[in-house]
């Protein structure tokens, strides 16, 4: 099981703003990363840290961290967001690396 | 732009050890900034970290692999390698090699990605 929690499927409708969570202890002392993954393809790094997107990212996506939580907010969601979502951060030990479960996001 | 590339056997039989190689271009695997690093996803599962390698050779592992996990690095080929001892079932597996960047405060990400090797244990 993984340190990291994470709601398995979150649906929003074209155009609206959605928050995808990420729950853990670790998470109250490290900041998480945050992927895309499409049906087939490798994973894509979108956000990082308290908030920094990779080149190449658009602005609807920004990430954000309270408590053991940590959110990664897509404002205005279009189709081609529909995908996996995977966070990832520190273990509560600090020295190795943990995933969560996933989310896999409808776009209505 | 930074590429990496996942190669080796795509069928491994249980028992045997599961062996792959991940090819870095257009960037140095000895950059002191990064850290390389093995993650996997079972068909239809999540990801698995499995082990990242710094270019000095300095390793560490997902402490529930690691008694059957070697990562090691080449510098000279710009390449770095997985093996994966005593494989079941239960390894089979998409294994991707990935980047990694970490920070004084902990920060830990994978950027950017080979595009994985599906590996399969069966006889």
């Amino acid at each position: 099981s993984s340190e990291l929690t994470q709601d398995p499927a979150v649906s929003v409708a074209l155009g609206q703003t959605v928050r995808i969570t990420c729950q853990g202890d670790s998470l109250r002392s490290y900041y998480a990363s945050w992927y895309q993954q499409k049906p087939g393809q490798a994973p894509v790094l979108v956000i990082y840290g308290k908030n920094n997107r990779p080149s190449g990212i658009p602005d609807r996506f920004s990430g954000s961290s309270s408590g053991n939580t940590a959110s990664l907010t897509i404002t205005g969601a279009q189709a081609e967001d529909e995908a996996d979502y995977y966070c990832n951060s520190r273990d509560s030990s600090g020295n190795n690396v943990v995933f969560g479960g996933g989310t896999k996001l409808t776009v209505l | 732009q930074l590429q990496l590339q996942e190669s080796g056997p795509g069928l491994v039989k249980p028992s045997e050890t599961l062996s792959l190689t991940c090819t870095v271009s257009g960037g140095s695997i000895s950059s002191s900034s990064y850290y390389w690093g093995w993650i996997r996803q079972p068909p239809g599962k999540g990801l698995e970290w499995i082990g990242s390698i710094y270019y000095s050779g300095s390793t560490y592992y997902n402490p529930s692999l690691k008694s059957r996990v070697t990562i090691s690095v080449d510098t000279s080929k710009n390449q770095f390698s997985l093996k994966l001892s005593s494989v079941t079932a239960a390894d089979t597996a998409v294994y991707y090699c990935a980047r990694e960047g970490n920070d004084s405060s902990g920060l830990n990400w994978f950027d950017p990605w080979g595009q994985g090797t599906l590996v399969t244990v069966s006889s």
